[in-house]
C-alpha cells in the first residue's frame, strides 16, 4: 500500500565505493523527483523525470546518475562516493501539473565512512 | 525567484497552546504554496496547499494556515497543539509551474517541541 518506497532506508558504506539507491511509486504518477536533505535538515532538488525523461538536473555532480527504466521507478547511482555525500534522500513524485503537490518516500540515509 | 524563509528554526509551544509557524515567500508570479511536516526518521507529509481561490486553507491534523499577498505570508496555525504534533515543519514555494519544470523550493524547516 506504500504510494513512494524507497530502497534501502539506511546505506552505510565506504568513501570511494558505488551504490545505488531505488525509488518505486504505486500512484500513478508521471512525475518523480529526487532530493537530498542535508545534515541541518536543508532540503534540495537534485532532478526530476516526468515519463521517464530528464527534466531538471540541479547542478548535480557526475558522479550522481539517475535512470528511470519506466515512470513508476526512478534510481538513483551513485559513484565515488564522498563524504559529502552523506545525507538523507528523498524520492518523490507527482502528476504533471501547475499545483500538484508531491509524496514523499521515507528517505534513504546515507552514510559515508 | 521563488523562495521562501522561516522565521525560528525551532518553536515551543505547551500542549493545548496556539501553534504559529511562520512562512514569508518572495514571488515574480503568483505562488504555489504548502506546508509538510516531517515527523522523525520518517518522509514529508503534505499538510496543505494554497493555489488559488481561498486563502484560508485547512489542512490535515487540525492546521490551517492563511495566504496574506500583501503580507507576503503563508503562516501555519493550530489552535490547540497536541504532543503528536512534535515533528519538523516545512513551508515551500512550487518554482517552474508555468513552464511545466515544477520543483518545491523549500525553508530552513521550524521544529516544533510541545511539552506537557
Amino acid at each position: 500500500d506504500t504510494a513512494v518506497s524507497q530502497t534501502p532506508k539506511y546505506l552505510v558504506t565506504q568513501m570511494g565505493n558505488d551504490k545505488s539507491i531505488k525509488c518505486e511509486q504505486n500512484l500513478g504518477h508521471d512525475t518523480m523527483y529526487w532530493y537530498k536533505q542535508d545534515s541541518k535538515k536543508f532540503l534540495k532538488i537534485m532532478f526530476s523525470y516526468n515519463n521517464k525523461e530528464l527534466i531538471i538536473n540541479e547542478t548535480v555532480p557526475n558522479r550522481f546518475s539517475p535512470k528511470s527504466p519506466d515512470k513508476a521507478h526512478l534510481n538513483l547511482h551513485i559513484n565515488s562516493l564522498e563524504l559529502g555525500d552523506s545525507a538523507v534522500y528523498f524520492c518523490a513524485s507527482s502528476q504533471r501539473g501547475r499545483h500538484q503537490p508531491q509524496h514523499f518516500g521515507d528517505g534513504t540515509r546515507l552514510s559515508i565512512l | 525567484a521563488q523562495s521562501v524563509t522561516q522565521l525560528g528554526s525551532h518553536v515551543s509551544v505547551s500542549e493545548g497552546a496556539l501553534v504559529l509557524l511562520r512562512c514569508n515567500y518572495s514571488s515574480s508570479v503568483p505562488p504555489y504554496l504548502f506546508w509538510y511536516v516531517q515527523y522523525p526518521n520518517q518522509g514529508l507529509q503534505l499538510l496543505l496547499k494554497y493555489t488559488t481561490g481561498a486563502t484560508l486553507v485547512k489542512g490535515i491534523n487540525g492546521f490551517e494556515a492563511e495566504f496574506k499577498k500583501s503580507e507576503t505570508s503563508f503562516h501555519l496555525t493550530k489552535p490547540s497543539a497536541h504532543m503528536s504534533d512534535a515533528a519538523e515543519y516545512f513551508c515551500a514555494v512550487m518554482k517552474g509551474a508555468e513552464t511545466g519544470f515544477q520543483k518545491l523550493v523549500f525553508g530552513t524547516g521550524t521544529r516544533l517541541l510541545v511539552s506537557p
